[in-house]
């Protein structure tokens, strides 16, 4: 099983709204991902997570809290975001380097509109 | 800081043809290289994975290959198929240990019947 399973497929959310995206994977990855994708552009890293602890933060604005509450799942909570964060938010996970192969695999995303 | 570059941005053939995706990246010291394909709206697709010390990996009709010294990657892709359509998209894994990618701009590839 190489899959990673976002939800929901497509969210709209208003600027006052709190919501949260969820990716699970299954894959006994310890790594795990969120970028974000703008329209005709490629992903950009945005949170690392290996081991369940927050490695990496690309300088993402505190509206955006990862969680990372279990080895199989990652959550991005939302709150008070901007029309301009509108994209398509893509979970990844692989192993960790010291495991060896390090290929990443991504979920479908999370197509988010902010009205 | 990493660069990564994909030429051409946009390619069109007719169904059957061999067709060579280029990926160039300025930091030799990668850890590996990833292909992937993106279809319109949807997440990634992993192709191949080449891992720093090897030369190239196939994966039925694809074939990537890896020059890390000139930080060069080419995908091949022979007998291409209308389903082939989508932008593929080269990824380098750098100097961290917590496979942080780099991905270039893509290269939108369209196969006609």
């Amino acid at each position: 099983d190489t899959e990673v399973t976002q939800t929901p497929k497509h969210l709209v959310m208003g600027m006052t709204n709190k919501k949260s995206l969820k990716c699970e994977q299954h894959m006994g990855h310890r790594a795990m991902y969120w970028y974000k994708q703008k329209a005709k552009k490629p992903p950009e890293l945005m949170f690392v997570y290996s081991y369940e602890k927050l490695s990496i933060n690309e300088s993402v604005p505190s509206r955006f809290s990862p969680e990372c509450p279990n080895s199989s799942l990652l959550n991005l909570h939302l709150h008070a975001l901007q029309p301009e964060d509108s994209a398509l938010y893509l979970c990844a996970s692989s192993h960790l380097r010291t495991v060896g192969n390090t290929e990443a695999f991504f979920g479908q995303g999370t197509r988010l509109t902010v009205v | 800081k990493q660069e990564v570059t994909q030429i051409p941005a946009a390619l069109s053939v007719p169904e059957g043809e061999n067709l060579v995706l280029n990926c160039s990246f300025t930091d030799s010291a990668i850890y590996n290289l990833q292909w992937f394909r993106q279809d319109p709206g949807k997440g990634l697709t992993s192709l191949l994975l080449i891992q720093s010390s090897q030369r190239e990996q196939t994966s039925g009709r694809l074939n990537a290959s890896l020059d890390k010294s000139s930080g060069r990657s080419t995908l091949y892709i022979a007998a291409s198929q209308p389903g082939d359509s989508a932008t593929y998209l080269c990824a380098v894994n750098g100097g961290t240990s917590y496979g942080k990618l780099t991905f270039g701009q893509g290269t939108i590839l369209t196969v006609h019947p």
